[in-house]
């Protein structure tokens, strides 16, 4: 719900522009990471993934860049929409431990500018 | 349609009442979760399971329990509820392989 945006860093974006969303994550062991979108009321939904032997993966109007040096990970949408609108975060899983060991960052909200 | 699907959507409840939010999915998935969501702290995990009679703890699992008595459903239990569990809860689904969990709508539980 709505009580989930609040508290989390605003990305501002004109309707159009391209977003880029980052995310810094902490576990050098972790392989395999997920970006979610989670709209207003809604659950999280899945946008993309990427495992650490790749260090971009493109999907449809979203690309996801991994650099493992400095464990970061960013998202990015190209000719940002309204309905794009939405708190994401990134979810990072060890190759150790199974894949129940998810961590979730605490999520950016992106508001679109029409 | 594939989904995960959770009962209530809402509640409001008093301390020490006990109550149970039901989840259930249609995927024949074997790995079931629960989570809470508090503004600031993200998602954190309260259990999971692996597979039916298989349950493991999570990141913040005081105060709950679950079972798993059948494959498509995991319950979520507060057996004495306390105004810090107050939270939106969303149970998570997905199979086997290393593949992308499916989250229910979420329930908004207000523990007064």
């Amino acid at each position: 719900g709505e009580s989930v945006g609040l508290h989390l860093p605003t990305l501002s974006v004109q309707e159009g522009d391209n977003s880029i969303i980052n995310c810094a994550y902490s576990n050098s062991a972790s392989d395999y990471f997920i970006w979610y979108k989670q709209e207003s009321g809604k659950g999280p939904q899945f946008i993309i993934d990427i495992r650490s032997n790749m260090d971009k993966r493109q999907g449809q109007r979203v690309t996801v860049l991994l650099n493992k040096t400095v464990k970061h990970l960013s998202l990015q949408i190209a000719a940002t929409q309204p309905g794009d609108s939405a708190v994401y975060f990134c979810a990072e899983i060890p190759n150790s431990g199974g894949y129940q060991k998810v961590t979730f960052g605490t999520g950016t909200k992106l508001q679109v500018i029409p | 349609e594939a989904q995960v699907t959770q009962n209530p959507r809402y509640l409001i409840t008093v301390t020490g009442k006990k109550l149970t939010v039901t989840c259930s999915q249609n995927m024949n998935h074997e790995y079931m979760s629960w989570y809470r969501q508090d503004p600031g702290l993200g998602l954190r995990q309260i259990y999971y399971s692996m597979n039916v009679e298989v349950t493991d703890k999570g990141d913040v699992p005081e105060g709950y329990k679950v079972s798993r008595k059948e494959k498509r459903n995991f319950p979520l239990i507060l057996e004495s509820p306390s105004p810090n569990q107050t939270s939106l809860y969303f149970c998570a689904s997905r199979g086997l392989q290393r593949d992308t969990q499916y989250f229910g709508p979420g329930t908004r539980l207000t523990v007064l």
